[in-house]
């Protein structure tokens, strides 16, 4: 299985400021990676796939980038409502897996 | 509006089985492979099988393999979950997703005696 390493595990960041959260895989994944927003009480919402697509619906603050085996979620201008965990997942290989989530709070 | 909507949740003990369903609406159902994910009360994702567009091919991770059985009727644009000799790991949140983009608000397995 491709095992996907995302960091950091949390992370508390003010309004306004650009953070990035980080997803290696244990190998390559050809730019096969989602990148998905979970606000408590809801189900996940996809945000980026192919590594650096924007989903419909989605501001454009956020952005993924990356290949081979590191890729990398940056949101620009940090807003209130983008307080959520976010999950990495790779959909190159069987089984697709996730990132263990990095939960992001307000400082 | 897409809409995923699943049912069929609920207390079951191990060794038990239960069938999940997930209903689409908003988008041509027949047209996507369909997935199954669960998260765990400690939260972390679990991708468990994917079907393809006209339910001949399934996927599977390992730890459920040979234990649940995807399936599907595009006529009535509903996707299945067949959970057969659960155990204690499987309490999660069962999600069904079309693809990566649609997720569904989900539906709660508790595995206990």
């Amino acid at each position: 299985d491709i095992q996907m390493t995302q960091s950091p595990a949390s992370l508390s960041a003010s309004l306004g400021e650009t953070v990035t959260i980080e997803c290696r895989a244990s190998e390559d994944i050809y730019s096969n990676l989602a990148w998905y927003q979970q606000k408590p009480g809801n189900s996940p919402q996809l945000l980026i796939y192919d590594a650096n697509s924007l989903a419909d619906g989605v501001p454009s603050r956020f952005s993924g980038s990356g290949s081979g085996t590191q890729y990398s979620l940056k949101i620009n201008s940090l807003q209130s409502e983008d307080v959520a965990s976010y999950f990495c997942q790779q959909y190159n290989n069987y089984p697709y897996t996730f990132g263990a989530g990095t939960k992001l709070e307000l400082k | 509006e897409v809409q995923l909507v699943e049912s069929g949740g609920s207390l079951v003990q191990p060794g038990g089985s239960l069938k999940l369903s997930c209903v689409a609406s908003g988008f041509t159902f027949s047209n996507y492979w369909m997935d199954w994910v669960r998260q765990t009360p400690g939260k972390s994702l679990e991708w468990i099988g994917e079907i393809n567009t006209d339910g001949s091919k399934t996927n599977y991770a390992p730890s459920i393999k040979d234990r649940f059985t995807i399936s599907r009727d595009n006529a009535k644009s509903t996707l299945y979950l067949q959970m057969s000799n659960v155990k204690s790991d499987d309490t999660a949140i069962y999600y069904c997703t079309g693809g990566i983009a649609y997720w569904g608000q989900g539906t709660l397995v508790t595995v206990s005696s």
